[in-house]
C-alpha cells in the first residue's frame, strides 16, 4: 500500500498559470519535504516542515510556496510557473532527523 | 544547501563485480548518511543509512563512513544488471531535519 501519495501523477500547467501539487501520507510522520528535481540533478531541498514548523530553504524562489494544514496533508504552489520550473517534484516524509525518508512517486510538472 | 558530492559517473562495471559509490560531504556536524537508489523516473528508495564510523553491510551493500574526512562510501558486491541505476548520497545535517542530496552516480552493470 503506498505510503506517500502524490496527486496528480503528472501535471501540465500554462506560463504564469498557479497550480498545486499535492502530496498525502499514512505514516503519521512529523517532516515532511518538497523537492524539485530537474533531469539528471540532485534532488534540491525546497523546504520542509517539522509538525507545523515550516522551514524554507535560503535559495527557494518566492514563487515557491507552501501548506501544511494537517499532520497527513502538504502542499506545494507555484504562483506563476515558469518554464524553468518544470521538474519532478518529490514529496518525502519521515519522522525525524536521523531516519529513513519515504518518498512519494512524483509529480511531473510541464510547463506550456 | 549543504555541499554534497558525488561523481556523476557513469560509472560501468561488468556483472559479478565490486560497484565502488563514493560522496563526500562539506557539513562537518552532520550525523546521518543515507544511500538511495533511484531508476530512471521513479522516486528515489533508501538502500541503507550509516550514523556510526566503521562499516555496515546489508546484504550485498556495505556503507563506509569516516567522519573525519567528510566520506562515505557503498560497495555493492556481486552486482547484477538489476543494479543498473542512479545512486544517491543524501547528508542530515547537524542538529537539524534538513535532509540535502548529491546530484548521483550513475551506475550500469554490463552483463
Amino acid at each position: 500500500d503506498a505510503m506517500v501519495i502524490q496527486n496528480p501523477r503528472y501535471q501540465v500547467t500554462q506560463f504564469g498559470k498557479p497550480v498545486t501539487l499535492s502530496c498525502s501520507q499514512t505514516l503519521n510522520h512529523n517532516v515532511m519535504y518538497w523537492y524539485q528535481q530537474k533531469s539528471s540533478q540532485a534532488p534540491k531541498l525546497l523546504f520542509h516542515y517539522y509538525d507545523k514548523d515550516f522551514n524554507n530553504e535560503a535559495d527557494t524562489p518566492d514563487n515557491f510556496q507552501s501548506r501544511r494544514p494537517n499532520t497527513s496533508f502538504c502542499f506545494l504552489d507555484i504562483r506563476s510557473p515558469g518554464l524553468g520550473d518544470a521538474a519532478m517534484y518529490l514529496c518525502a516524509t519521515r519522522v525525524g532527523r536521523n531516519t529513513e525518508a519515504f518518498f512519494g512517486q512524483g509529480t511531473r510538472l510541464t510547463v506550456v | 544547501q549543504k555541499e554534497v558530492e558525488q561523481n556523476s559517473g557513469p560509472l560501468s562495471v561488468p556483472e559479478g563485480a565490486i560497484a565502488s559509490l563514493n560522496c563526500t560531504y562539506s557539513d562537518r556536524g552532520s550525523q546521518s548518511f543515507f544511500w538511495y537508489r533511484q531508476y530512471s523516473g521513479k522516486s528515489p528508495e533508501l538502500i541503507m543509512f550509516i550514523y556510526s564510523n566503521g562499516d555496515k553491510e546489508d546484504g550485498r551493500f556495505t556503507a563506509q563512513l569516516n567522519k573525519a574526512s567528510q566520506y562515505v562510501s557503498l560497495l555493492i558486491r556481486d552486482s547484477q544488471p538489476s543494479d543498473s541505476a542512479t545512486y544517491l548520497c543524501a547528508v542530515n545535517g547537524a542538529g537539524a531535519n534538513n535532509l540535502f542530496f548529491g546530484t548521483g552516480t550513475r551506475l550500469t552493470v554490463i552483463p
